[in-house]
């Protein structure tokens, strides 16, 4: 089963509001990432929160992480039509061997 | 700047066809990986490997093999290709000291006859 689920499957917004998807996972982790996928490329990593971190910025990325519900936000502000893109997270942990799971995405559409 | 590439963006092959897909990283990567995308089911490892001439199974290498001959490149080989291995396969890879940020290649899209 997915480690990672993102949530809302799809998300619809104009250019200038903010993005937020959710991911949350079963175990516990390393870390947890999050990738972007322009639609039929390879993924690019964007940002990675260490589990003892609660939130990470870069740039207008805004990544939280809670440990104890096991879940994390991706927060893109003043969205732009060029974020259009799924974006997925991908929990690491090393229990039993370096593994990193990821989920199924977030498709994003930014409207100009 | 940093580079994994796949040696085809599109695939048609028929059943019953082996089919090789070529993965190479000019980084110096000591960890390679083998992803198949599908619809709602999100990245699914089929292999990895750590080193040169050195491969782990992931979580769905059924029907599936792979070489890691030199360091910079990475194949995955489907001995006997079957329809329900139509699917978009990426290739990623990962420097030792920082394993979780991978490198993804442009992806191949395999369509299975």
């Amino acid at each position: 089963s997915q480690q990672g689920e993102e949530d809302p499957q799809a998300l619809s917004i104009q250019e200038g509001e903010n993005a937020t998807m959710n991911c949350s996972y079963k175990t516990s982790i390393n870390n947890l990432q999050w990738y972007r996928q322009n639609s039929g490329r390879g993924l690019v990593h964007l940002i990675l929160i260490r589990s003892n971190e609660r939130e990470k910025h870069s740039g207008r990325l805004r990544v939280t992480l809670d440990t104890s519900k096991k879940s994390s936000s991706l927060l893109i502000t003043a969205s732009r039509a060029a974020d259009t893109a799924s974006y997925f997270c991908a929990t690491a942990s090393n229990t039993g061997g370096f593994k990193t799971i990821f989920g199924a995405g977030t498709r994003l559409f930014v409207k100009a | 700047d940093v580079k994994v590439t796949q040696s085809s963006r599109y695939l048609v092959k028929r059943t019953g066809e082996k089919v090789f897909l070529e993965c190479v990283q000019d980084m110096d990567h000591e960890n390679m990986f083998w992803y198949r995308q599908d619809p709602g089911l999100g990245l699914r490892l089929i292999y990895f490997s750590y080193d040169v001439k050195m491969k782990e199974k992931g979580d769905i290498p059924e029907g599936y093999s792979v070489s890691r001959e030199k360091k910079e490149r990475f194949s995955l080989i489907l001995e006997s290709a079957s329809t329900n291995q139509t699917s978009m396969y990426l290739c990623a890879s990962s420097q030792t000291f920082n394993p979780e940020t991978q490198y993804f290649g442009p992806g191949t899209r395999l369509l299975v006859l």
